[in-house]
C-alpha cells in the first residue's frame, strides 16, 4: 500500500462545475496536509494548507481533512479551463513530505 | 522574501557522464532542503533530504548523491548517469511544519 493515494484519473468537468480530489494517507502520525497544483512542465505550487480536522475555505479551494478516515481532499469550485492541471497531495510527518502520484484534472470550456 | 534558485533548466548528458545540480535558497536560515525526481506522468519521488549542513538522508538507494556545503547550498551529484537517471528534478525548502517551495527544475535527459 502506497503512502499517500489520490484518485487515479484523469478527471473531466465542464466549466462550471465543482471538481472533487480525494486523497487517503496511511501514516496516523502526520501532522500537515497540502494539495499543490502542477502545470505540465512546471513545478507544484502550494494551493492549500490544512492542519486540523474540518474544512478550509479559500476563495474557490475548499480543503477537508478527516483523520480519523485518514483522509484529505480538495474542492475547487466554479471549475475554470486554467484550473486544468495535475494535483498532488501532500502528507507531512518527520519534517519530510510525502506525495501522491497525482489527478489530472482538465476542465472543459 | 524567500528565493529559491535552481540550475541550469535542462540537461542532456550521455550515459557514463558525471551530473551535477546546484540548488540555493535566499532569505531564510537553516531550512531543510530536498531533491525530488519526477517521471513523466508520475509523483515526486523523494531522493534526499536535508536537516542542516552536512546532513543528508537518503530515501532511495541509487547512484546518485547529495551534499550540503553551506546552509543554504544544496547539491546533486552523480559519479556515472544511467539512462533510468532522466526526469524531471526538483529541489525545494521548507521551515516544518511548512510546506516545500519548489525551484523550477531541471528536467535532465540521459542519452
Amino acid at each position: 500500500q502506497k503512502e499517500v493515494e489520490q484518485n487515479s484519473g484523469p478527471l473531466s468537468v465542464p466549466e462550471g462545475a465543482i471538481a472533487s480530489l480525494n486523497c487517503t494517507y496511511s501514516d496516523r502520525g502526520s501532522q500537515s496536509f497540502f494539495w499543490y497544483r502542477q502545470y505540465s512542465g512546471k513545478s507544484p505550487e502550494l494551493i492549500m494548507f490544512i492542519y486540523s480536522n474540518g474544512d478550509k475555505e479559500d476563495g474557490r479551494f475548499t480543503a477537508q481533512l478527516n483523520k480519523a478516515s485518514q483522509y484529505v481532499s480538495l474542492l475547487i469550485r466554479d471549475s475554470q479551463p486554467s484550473d486544468s492541471a495535475t494535483y498532488l497531495c501532500a502528507v507531512n510527518g518527520a519534517g519530510k513530505s510525502t506525495f501522491g502520484d497525482g489527478t489530472t484534472l482538465t476542465v472543459k470550456p | 522574501s524567500q528565493t529559491i534558485h535552481q540550475w541550469p533548466a535542462t540537461l542532456v548528458q550521455p550515459v557514463g557522464s558525471p551530473l551535477s545540480l546546484e540548488c540555493t535558497v535566499e532569505g531564510t536560515s537553516n531550512p531543510n532542503l530536498y531533491w525530488y525526481r519526477q517521471a513523466a506522468g508520475r509523483g515526486l519521488q523523494l531522493l534526499f533530504y536535508s536537516v542542516g549542513i552536512g546532513q543528508i538522508s537518503s530515501e532511495v538507494p541509487q547512484n546518485l548523491s547529495a551534499s550540503r556545503p553551506q546552509d543554504r547550498q544544496f547539491i546533486l551529484s552523480s559519479k556515472k548517469l544511467l539512462l533510468s537517471d532522466s526526469g524531471f528534478y526538483l529541489c525545494a525548502w521548507s521551515i516544518p511544519p511548512d510546506a516545500n517551495t519548489f525551484g523550477s527544475g531541471t528536467r535532465l535527459t540521459v542519452v
